[in-house]
């Protein structure tokens, strides 16, 4: 079992959808959770960051984390064409030095 | 502006030839990291420090070299050792568990 399992994709949807992007872990020791929107041929852009378990919103962007069931989702609302890319997810610990387990990213394509 | 910033974007490598990559940030981040990314494959740890001086392997160190004499530099050198270069190279900082990205070079093995 991977440490950290992302759907690759495509996931397709029209422009204005709510999209739900998931990943699973299994390391319980993960305390910080982070989204990264990857362009293409472009480094990832931090989105979201979380410490712990909860909610945390940035205008159209929502990212949950439930440590009980070691899920962490990420919501984007009104999807635009624009946020069309890779979704990357990624969790570290202090224990674990802080270095990233990276999920290895869904692809999301927004159409109009 | 603060960041990340490497150079070249692009990077064409010969067979047998060691090729070094650039890694520079003025975020004042005291962790710094390489990462390949191929299709598919997300993203592989290649070596990261921690520290001025101080590096360690990651997962995929073999045909790989690093240095850390300053805080704000990291280059990254491929060299003849390694058997399969091409990919996207992506250098990274840390600061209290995010990890921010430069925007990475791609390698080409001709």
């Amino acid at each position: 079992q991977k440490e950290v399992e992302q759907d690759p994709g495509p996931l397709s949807v029209p422009e204005g959808a709510i999209v739900s992007l998931n990943c699973t872990y299994s390391n319980s020791a993960f305390q910080y959770f982070m989204w990264y929107r990857q362009y293409s041929r472009k480094g990832p852009e931090l989105l979201m960051y979380t410490y712990s378990s909860g909610n945390k919103e940035d205008g159209r962007f929502t990212a949950q984390v439930d440590k009980s069931s070691k899920y962490i989702s990420l919501f984007i609302r009104d999807s635009q064409p624009s946020d069309s890319a890779t979704y990357l997810c990624a969790m570290s610990s202090s224990g674990g030095s802080y270095i990233p387990t990276f999920g290895r990213g869904t692809s999301l394509i927004v159409h109009p | 502006d603060g960041g990340i910033t490497q150079s070249p974007k692009y990077l064409f490598r010969k067979e047998g030839q060691n090729v070094t990559l650039s890694c520079e940030q003025n975020l004042n981040h005291d962790a710094m990291y390489w990462y390949r990314q191929d299709p598919g494959q997300g993203l592989r740890l290649i070596y990261y420090s921690q520290i001025v001086n101080d590096f360690q392997k990651g997962d995929i160190a073999e045909g790989y070299s690093v240095s850390r004499e300053k805080k704000e530099s990291f280059p990254l050198t491929v060299t003849s050792a390694q058997k399969n270069p091409t990919a996207f190279y992506l250098c990274a900082s840390t600061y209290l568990g995010m990890q921010f990205f430069g925007p990475g070079t791609r390698l080409t093995v001709l």
